[in-house]
This record gives structure tokens, C-alpha cells and sequence, in this order.
């Protein structure tokens, strides 16, 4: 069964404190990993798909990067703006996302 | 209007209440779908449309009936739902390809909740 596992469920940093959210895979075929930030009340709104191993995508203070049973999700000195719920999902099959539960995300001044 | 909207965004209803959601999306794009997300569960794929056709139906009870006129909009009618259907209800869209992935945009979501 397709399954996608984000790790830590919540992270509390301090403004400037780098970290890494973590998303594992185990799927039938991978064909694209998509990560997404929630605000409270909010849809998801799309951050990077990555393709392949090795593959990396930079977006300000993101970057996110991928392996064959993971992807992580770097946060280089983040700011209380980043407060959010990160979201990872993979691409399995026909037109077919597989969500993890996703990150919850704090970053204190 | 820009990107994926959806009315109401919230939603207070009776079981035996019949209501609609509506989703437009304003990006050109192929395919529209319906997704629920609840509290501490993962997003859960409803209902996939692609070129104004059903493509999946990932085992949703019947009381939950989409509909996708045309390309730009996708209605869910919902009647007789249960209090666990009070979710989070979300549509995206995309542009159907045939390489390896494509990216998804969510609307804002309806905010449901059954009494």
C-alpha cells in the first residue's frame, strides 16, 4: 500500500534556527513528490515538485530535496512569517496524490 | 478572480438538509478534484475529474454526488450526510499531462460542519 510518513508531527523554532521537516515514501512507482504549505483556514498552497533522486529546489528560505525513500524540507533561518503546516505528497498513479499527515510549524521572535 | 475559488467556505448543516459546493477554477486547466481533510488525517482524494470525465471515485458514500459541468466548474451535493462528514472540503485543479508529474491548486476549502 502506498504510504507517505512526515516527521516531526510539530517543530517549534526560534527565528534564525535552521531545521529539516522529513517526508518518507514507500510507494509503487514514484513519479513525482509535491510539497505544500497550509495556513490555518487556508488551502494548500504549492512549494516545489521534485522528480528524481538527487533533485534539488530552492524557493527564499526553502529547499527541498529528494532521495529514493525520502525528501526533506530544509528551512534555512526562518521568520514567524514560515509559521504553517507543510504538507508532502506523492505522485503514484494515474493523476493520484498520496498525502502525509504534514508538519506543524511555529517559529517564535 | 484568479486561481481556484469555492463558495460557500463555510457551512452549517442538518442531516437531513440537502446542500451544494461549488468550485471554480480560473487557471485553464484539464482536471478538477475533491478532497476531504480532517483533523489529524491525511488530505483523502474524493473524486478526480479529468476532461470533464470521471476518472475516480475512491469509495465515497453515496451521499456524496459530484458534479463537473465543464472544465472550469465541479459542484459536490451533499444530502442525509452524518457528523463525521463535518470536514474540511477542498478542490484543486491541474493541467492533465502524460509526463511525470503535474502540480495541483487548491481553492480555499468549505468548512462543513453537520449538526
Amino acid at each position: 500500500e502506498d504510504q507517505v510518513t512526515q516527521s516531526p508531527e510539530a517543530l517549534r523554532l526560534q527565528e534564525g534556527e535552521s531545521s529539516s521537516l522529513n517526508c518518507s515514501y514507500t510507494v509503487s512507482g514514484l513519479r513525482g513528490l509535491f510539497w505544500y504549505r497550509q495556513d490555518p483556514g487556508k488551502g494548500p498552497e504549492f512549494l516545489f515538485t521534485l522528480y528524481s533522486a538527487g533533485e534539488e529546489k530552492e524557493k527564499e528560505r526553502l529547499k527541498a530535496t529528494l532521495t529514493k525513500k525520502e525528501s526533506f524540507l530544509h528551512i534555512t533561518a526562518p521568520k514567524p512569517e514560515d509559521s504553517a503546516t507543510y504538507l508532502c505528497a506523492v505522485l503514484t498513479g494515474f493523476q493520484k496524490l498520496v498525502f502525509g499527515t504534514g508538519t506543524r510549524l511555529l517559529v517564535s521572535p | 478572480e484568479t486561481g481556484v475559488t469555492q463558495t460557500p467556505r463555510h457551512l452549517v448543516m442538518g442531516m437531513t438538509n440537502k446542500k451544494s459546493l461549488k468550485c471554480e477554477q480560473h487557471l485553464g486547466h484539464n482536471a478538477m478534484y475533491w478532497y476531504k481533510q480532517s483533523a489529524k488525517k491525511p488530505l483523502e482524494l474524493m473524486f478526480v475529474y479529468s476532461l470533464e470525465e470521471r476518472v475516480e471515485n475512491n469509495s465515497v458514500p453515496s451521499r456524496f454526488s459530484p458534479e463537473c459541468p465543464n472544465s472550469s466548474h465541479l459542484f459536490l451535493h451533499l444530502h442525509t450526510l452524518q457528523p463525521e462528514d463535518s470536514a474540511l472540503y477542498l478542490c484543486a485543479s491541474s493541467q492533465e499531462v502524460t509526463r511525470t508529474g503535474y502540480e495541483q491548486y487548491f481553492g480555499p476549502g468549505t468548512r462543513l460542519t453537520v449538526t
